[in-house]
């Protein structure tokens, strides 16, 4: 089975903090993905990367950066914690390109951040 | 106009009846569709997956999909207490690499 794990599950930051969040996938995926989650706006996209040390904005990537230094490992660093940025961030993986059952995505457990 | 449109519901039906969940979709190249589902708190987790146009069976799940009409359903038959969720539509797009989500609908079966 497929497995993406996060870091933490639960997470309570100050404003201003620099906050790091770890994403791992054991199936050897090319594409993976982050996603803030919020009531009432579904799952957006905040940043998503293709291959190692590639990466691409996604809809809401203002206040958000990423590192893909592994190919099993993607991060999501918000440079500098706001309490607008307080939501259930969910990372996801998938392989390369495609269309057929396999190729869909799998989130991980999700992280649920806390910027006071 | 959103690639992903779903009534948010909240959809409540009685144990045993057949729970309806509906999305309409903008982009007519799109590809494969996927029905998530998603308990409170918890990630997403695939339970449909359909292509073609018809119906698709798996269990008491039935995914319908009519690409003219751009209209993908999710039928749940029987429904249980464990069945509520919320129900995301998930769309591949015609470059074969985005994804594209609706906001979900968050059904209640009710014992």
């Amino acid at each position: 089975d497929v497995k993406v794990t996060q870091s933490s599950r639960y997470l309570v930051k100050r404003t201003g903090e620099k906050v790091f969040l770890e994403c791992v996938q054991d199936m050897d995926h090319e594409n993976m993905f982050w996603y803030r989650q919020d009531p009432g706006l579904g799952l957006r996209l905040i940043y998503f990367s293709y291959d190692v040390k590639m990466k691409e904005k996604g809809d809401i990537p203002e206040g958000y950066s990423v590192s893909r230094e592994k190919k099993e490992r993607f991060s999501l660093i918000l440079e500098s914690a706001s309490t607008n940025q307080t939501s259930m961030y969910l990372c996801a993986s998938r392989p390369s390109r495609g269309i057929w059952p396999g190729y869909e995505q799998y989130f991980g457990p999700g992280t649920r951040l806390t910027v006071t | 106009q959103k690639e992903v449109e779903q009534n948010s519901g909240p959809l409540s039906v009685p144990e045993g009846a057949i729970a309806s969940l509906n999305c309409t979709y903008s982009d007519r190249g799109s590809q494969s569709f996927f029905w998530y589902r998603q308990y409170s708190g918890k990630s997403p987790e695939l339970i449909m997956f359909i292509y073609s146009n018809g119906d698709k069976e798996d269990g008491r799940f039935t995914a319908q999909l009519n690409k003219a009409s751009q209209y993908v359903s999710l039928l749940i038959r029987d429904s249980q207490p464990s069945d509520s969720a919320t129900y995301l539509c998930t769309l591949i797009g015609n470059t074969g690499n985005q994804f594209y989500f609706g906001t979900g609908t968050s059904l209640t079966v009710i014992p």
